[in-house]
């Protein structure tokens, strides 16, 4: 296990096509979370999964998104009626659920991402 | 007023300067700090934690002051391999698990 993956690594699609991304995260980490990343800007949380339960998402995370980890392994990222503004860098990250709080380290390791075009 | 707000950047300086990155977050709940480092078209990495009394790792010092919420990152005698964005990164509290992230400091090293 030589970290996060995330595939495709390149989508293009058509407005109103629905596309789904996949994450595997490394495989002793619980926690996985989605982000998402335009030009210019940081990343930007989307939701967190501990295990297969889905504790957080983000007002950023609308009805057209939804992600699973259903056997708390790896997840995935669905966006319906896709529209030019969910152009973006999709990113997942995982971490251990270990003291994380105040952990110096915190231990997130990212992929490297899923890069979204929609025409 | 953004969670976490940087320097817009971007900085262009010589081999062996000396460069500093300046941050401000907005909730004082905030619980740990951190920067991370970006290469272009690529995925984010952890570069450093914060810790109250200030740290160093090798070139890079990072600082933080909880009463001003502001956050820094000093890099020394620069190299042609730090040139990349630098992301000012928060975990708000211990209700929530994210990382929130600010825009980045972009860094451009030249010879």
């Amino acid at each position: 296990d030589t970290g996060v993956s995330q595939n495709p690594r390149h989508k293009i699609t058509k407005r109103g096509q629905n596309v789904t991304f996949r994450c595997d995260p490394i495989s002793e980490h619980n926690r996985l979370y989605w982000y998402r990343q335009t030009l210019g800007q940081g990343p930007e949380f989307l939701t967190y999964f501990q295990n297969e339960a889905q504790l957080e998402k983000s007002r950023l995370l609308s009805d057209r998104f939804s992600a699973e980890r259903p056997k708390g392994s790896f997840s995935t990222l669905e966006i319906q009626r896709t529209e030019q503004g969910d152009s973006a860098m999709y990113l997942c990250a995982s971490s251990p659920n270990t003291g994380a709080f105040g952990d110096s380290n915190y231990g997130y390791t990212f992929g490297s991402g899923t890069r979204l075009t929609v025409v | 007023r953004k969670e976490v707000e940087q320097d817009p950047g971007p900085f262009n300086v010589p081999e062996g300067a000396t460069v500093a990155f300046n941050c401000t977050y907005s909730n004082s709940a905030s619980q740990s700090f951190f920067w991370y480092r970006q290469d272009c078209r690529k995925e984010p990495k952890l570069l450093m934690s914060v810790y109250s009394s200030g740290n160093e790792d090798g070139r890079f010092t990072a600082q933080l002051n909880r009463a001003s919420q502001y956050i820094s990152l000093l890099i020394r005698d620069s190299k042609l391999s730090d040139s990349a964005t630098y992301l000012c990164v928060v975990l708000a509290n211990q209700a929530g698990t994210a990382l929130i992230f600010g825009k980045g400091t972009t860094l451009s090293v030249s010879s």
